[in-house]
């Protein structure tokens, strides 16, 4: 069985600060594939990054970053310098061959940046 | 142009009637699925197609009842709606089954779905 877990239910920032999501997942295949979605306050979901597992370089893009740690299995979200256009709920997801492929979605982290 | 367009966005009907959620996706893409968020955020697969076949149909009602005319639109019927369908319904769209579990899926803006 696969699982992701996103501790985080909820965290609030101020604008301009750092903050991590954590994402922590559980899978028996040595190949499978992470995801993060964005899904703002507007209701859309959309795709942010992809990862598999055989790359475990961190990636950038702009202020996010991710972090991806076979050896703890977790795949972090950070975001540098929030801004409120940050606020939305934050999906990890993880899709592997034990569970058809189909991915499986921790229940999110919502994140809301004050300004 | 939208990529993956829902709809309605809204929808508030009574118990007992029957609806639809339209979707369509121009991405060319061969398969399509349907997802269920609760009121907690939780989203859970309920339907698959690829090319007008359905490939994952995990376990729901039969009240509801996927549709395919084609391999760029897949529709959600509902029948004999209960308090507890109350969700926002997601369509998505990837170019293969295989592709959307590798690479990610694109998703339309969901249907809010209130039964009362």
């Amino acid at each position: 069985a696969q699982k992701v877990t996103q501790a985080q239910t909820e965290i609030s920032v101020v604008e301009k600060e750092d903050v991590t999501l954590d994402c922590v997942y559980e899978t028996r295949d040595t190949t499978y594939y992470l995801f993060w979605y964005k899904q703002p306050p507007s209701g859309e979901l959309v795709f942010l990054i992809r990862r598999n597992s055989f790359d475990e370089q961190n990636e950038i893009s702009g202020r996010y970053s991710w972090n991806f740690q076979k050896s703890t299995s977790s795949f972090n979200f950070t975001i540098t310098a929030s801004q409120v256009v940050d606020s939305a709920v934050y999906f990890c997801a993880l899709s592997a061959s034990g569970g058809s492929y189909i991915p499986t979605f921790g229940r999110g982290t919502s994140l809301i940046v004050h300004p | 142009d939208t990529a993956v367009s829902q709809t309605p966005k809204y929808l508030v009907t009574q118990m007992g009637n029957d609806k639809s959620i339209k979707c369509e996706q121009n991405l060319g893409h061969d398969t399509m699925y349907w997802y269920k968020q609760d009121s907690k955020k939780f989203l859970k697969i309920m339907f698959s197609y690829n090319n007008k076949e359905l490939i994952i149909n995990e376990t729901v009602p039969n009240r509801f009842s996927p549709k395919s005319p084609d391999k760029a639109h897949l529709n959600l019927h509902i029948n004999s709606l209960e308090l507890g369908d109350s969700a926002v319904y997601f369509c998505a769209s990837s170019q293969s089954f295989t592709t959307g579990a590798l690479r990610g899926y694109t998703f339309g803006s969901g249907t809010r779905l209130t039964v009362v």
